[in-house]
């Protein structure tokens, strides 16, 4: 079974500029979820979708990020302007249904470096 | 108060030793309990799933208090190949799963 995909791998950008990060979850998985991992944190939620409606972007800083799930399969997460603090490994992630009691499942992330 | 928290470590340990890490959750709502392994540079992966009678796996062991809020794993007969960082994950009906900080585990021979 083919995992989570994600695109790039990596990413170097100056700050102010915009980048995009794509993700194709694992076929049939509902849900979607976006998360920023710092370096030396836990992975922290953006935001987290069930199949196209958005369930929770209470932590997604909404001035300069946005992300979009059309037709319910891939993703788009977008940051724009870039800060140099936006620094870090993000991570799709996808699960069968609503997370709960199930496992999610990680693609192997893009490394953003804003400079 | 941090929704998770994790003692980070580094935990240094040598082949073969027995090691605990503890974590804590702060929303007593929380439903589903795992540790998730995460390698250096690499994407997290679950380990195992925490219930509420405690659950084994190989030489992995899960505790989970409810009353104290509350998440172990240890870990018998360290080998090498068990180091990386382990993060605990809560969860509640319908969320995403949050996660602590992680513990960064070091095997040595």
């Amino acid at each position: 079974e083919a995992g989570v995909a994600q695109s790039p791998r990596y990413k170097i950008i100056e700050k102010r500029q915009s980048v995009a990060f794509w993700c194709n979850p694992i076929s049939g998985h509902a849900t979607l979820y976006w998360y920023q991992q710092i370096l030396g944190q836990g992975p922290k939620l953006l935001i987290q979708f069930q199949n196209n409606g958005v369930v929770d972007d209470s932590q997604l800083p909404k001035d300069r990020f946005s992300a979009e799930r059309l037709k319910g399969v891939d993703s788009t997460l977008k940051i724009q302007p870039a800060k140099l603090e936006d620094s870090a490994v993000y991570l799709c992630a996808s699960s069968p249904n609503r997370a709960w009691g199930v496992e999610a499942f990680f693609g192997q992330g893009t490394r953003l470096t804003v400079v | 108060r941090k929704e998770v928290e994790q003692d980070p470590g580094p935990f240094n340990v040598p082949e073969g030793a027995t090691v605990a890490f503890n974590c804590t959750y702060s929303n007593s709502a929380s439903q589903s309990f795992f540790w998730y392994r995460q390698d250096c540079r690499k994407e997290p992966k679950l380990l195992m799933s925490v219930y509420s009678s405690g659950n084994e796996d190989g030489r992995f062991t899960a505790q989970l208090n409810r009353a104290s809020q509350y998440i172990s794993l240890l870990i018998r007969d360290s080998k090498l190949s068990d180091s990386a960082t382990y993060l605990c994950v809560v969860n509640q009906a319908g969320t995403a799963l949050i996660f602590g900080k992680g513990t960064t585990l070091s095997v040595s021979s």
